[in-house]
């Protein structure tokens, strides 16, 4: 156990409807990332907060997505209009950044979507 | 051309043997670089980190970095069947922002 836990960590919905996710990092941490994982292939990013700003978005990530971090503490990310293509895993990680280069990374459980 | 690239696998290894997995990154202005372990079904685990070039060693598991050919290795000594699992190499590819991961290596150790 790392100390990021997630919410939940199953979900199956019908395609159209919207889900949402929580993630509650380590509670020193600054940094909260989310990402995708699909079978067989490593994570891929979606976005980061440092603090309560979210510093950057992938330009593969489609508008149905976002994310948010209010307090500087838990994140969520909800998706609009799910689609099946939106299964997979959704992970949360969160890190100390007490320098420029990037530090490491402790991962959640994790949140596995199935879209029916 | 991949930011990470990681041969796919699965490598497969005797108990008790040296087990190497490589990666490389196309861009050189890369900081960190982490090796993590995944088992099936659970979130990456991380290993170790290395920042310079050169060799990091913790327990049986080594980690080598050279900058200037663009690739990170992760070297396990003594392979236990319980090392069987996917590797994950993960680059910062922009200094102090976010983190690519490459596909992983499959690791298996024989008993």
């Amino acid at each position: 156990d790392t100390g990021v836990s997630q919410d939940p960590r199953h979900k199956i919905t019908k395609r159209g409807q919207n889900v949402t996710f929580r993630c509650d990092p380590i509670s020193e941490h600054n940094r909260l990332y989310w990402y995708r994982q699909t079978l067989g292939q490593g994570p891929e990013f979606l976005t980061y907060f440092q603090n309560e700003a979210q510093l950057e978005k992938s330009r593969l990530l489609s508008d149905r997505f976002s994310a948010e971090r209010p307090k500087g503490s838990f994140s969520t990310l909800e998706i609009q209009r799910t689609e099946q293509g939106d299964s997979a895993m959704y992970l949360c990680a969160s890190s100390l950044e007490v320098r420029i280069s990037a530090s490491e990374q402790f991962f959640g459980p994790g949140t596995r979507l199935t879209v029916l | 051309q991949k930011e990470v690239e990681q041969n796919s696998g699965p490598l497969s290894v005797p108990e008790g043997a040296i087990a190497s997995l490589n990666c490389t990154y196309s861009d050189r202005g890369s900081q960190s670089f982490f090796w993590y372990r995944q088992y099936s079904g659970k979130s990456p685990e991380l290993i170790m980190f290395i920042y310079s070039n050169g060799d990091k060693e913790d327990g049986r598991f080594t980690a080598q970095l050279n900058k200037a050919s663009q690739y990170v290795s992760l070297l396990i000594r003594d392979s236990q069947p319980s090392d069987s699992a996917t590797y994950l190499c993960a680059v910062n590819v922009h200094y102090g922002q976010n983190f690519v991961f490459g596909p992983g290596t499959r690791l298996s150790v024989l008993p």
